[in-house]
């Protein structure tokens, strides 16, 4: 099993559909969490940090469920500048740093 | 501030052959890290440092050889390269906090290796 897996996607939506990404976690010392984007071809730059009582910017919204070990992602109103790789990161110290990253779920928003 | 940069952005090298990536920030961050990207995988961290002079293993090091000798800059070395190691390589900065670890990322350098 993976450390960090998420939704295998594509997702393709219209704009302004409300789309939802999971990810999930195997490691219960995990400490930070984050969403990352990654636009064709680019680097990978921070979407939002992930806070155990949920946060919000604008149309995204991140929540973390330590119980189950699962964060998720929001993203309300969708524009054509939102389709992208959006990837999963969990950051841990197990008996050092560790960092993983999923692999990541490509959305797809159409006119 | 440039933030995180790499050199070069592309690179086509011969099986055996030898290269240097080099990463530099301006961001004044005490960890560095490489990593490097395949189609379908997540970006899998292959050598890492806590501070100049240190480095430490990833999940993937075996192959690649890592430098740190000023805070700024961070160098990784493929002595023999492989078609294997044909891929996207990302160098990342990030500051000693505890808790929460933004990485920022350099815009990669495409390796292909023939």
């Amino acid at each position: 099993r993976k450390e960090v897996e998420q939704d295998p996607g594509p997702f393709n939506v219209p704009e302004g559909a409300t789309v939802a990404f999971n990810c999930t976690y195997s490691n219960s010392a995990s400490q930070s969490f984050f969403w990352y984007r990654q636009d064709c071809r680019k680097e990978p730059k921070l979407l939002m940090s992930v806070y155990s009582s949920g946060n919000e910017d604008g149309r995204f919204t991140a929540q973390l469920n330590r119980a189950s070990q699962y964060i998720s992602l929001l993203i309300r109103d969708s524009k054509l500048s939102d389709s992208a790789t959006y990837l999963c990161v969990v950051n841990m110290l197990t008996g050092g740093f560790k960092t993983i990253f999923g692999a990541g779920t490509r959305l797809f928003v159409k006119a | 501030n440039a933030g995180v940069t790499q050199t070069p952005k592309f690179r086509v090298l011969k099986t055996g052959q030898s290269m240097t990536l080099l990463c530099a920030q301006d961001m004044n961050h005490e960890y560095m890290y490489w990593y490097r990207q395949d189609p379908g995988m997540g970006l899998r961290l292959i050598h890492y440092s806590v501070g100049e002079g240190t480095t430490a293993k990833g999940e993937v090091p075996d192959g690649y050889n890592v430098s740190r000798l000023k805070k700024q800059n961070f160098l990784l070395g493929l002595e023999s390269a492989a078609p294997s190691q044909t891929s996207v390589y990302f160098c990342a900065s990030s500051f000693s906090t505890t808790g929460n670890w933004e990485q920022y990322f350099g815009p990669g350098t495409r390796l292909t290796v023939t």
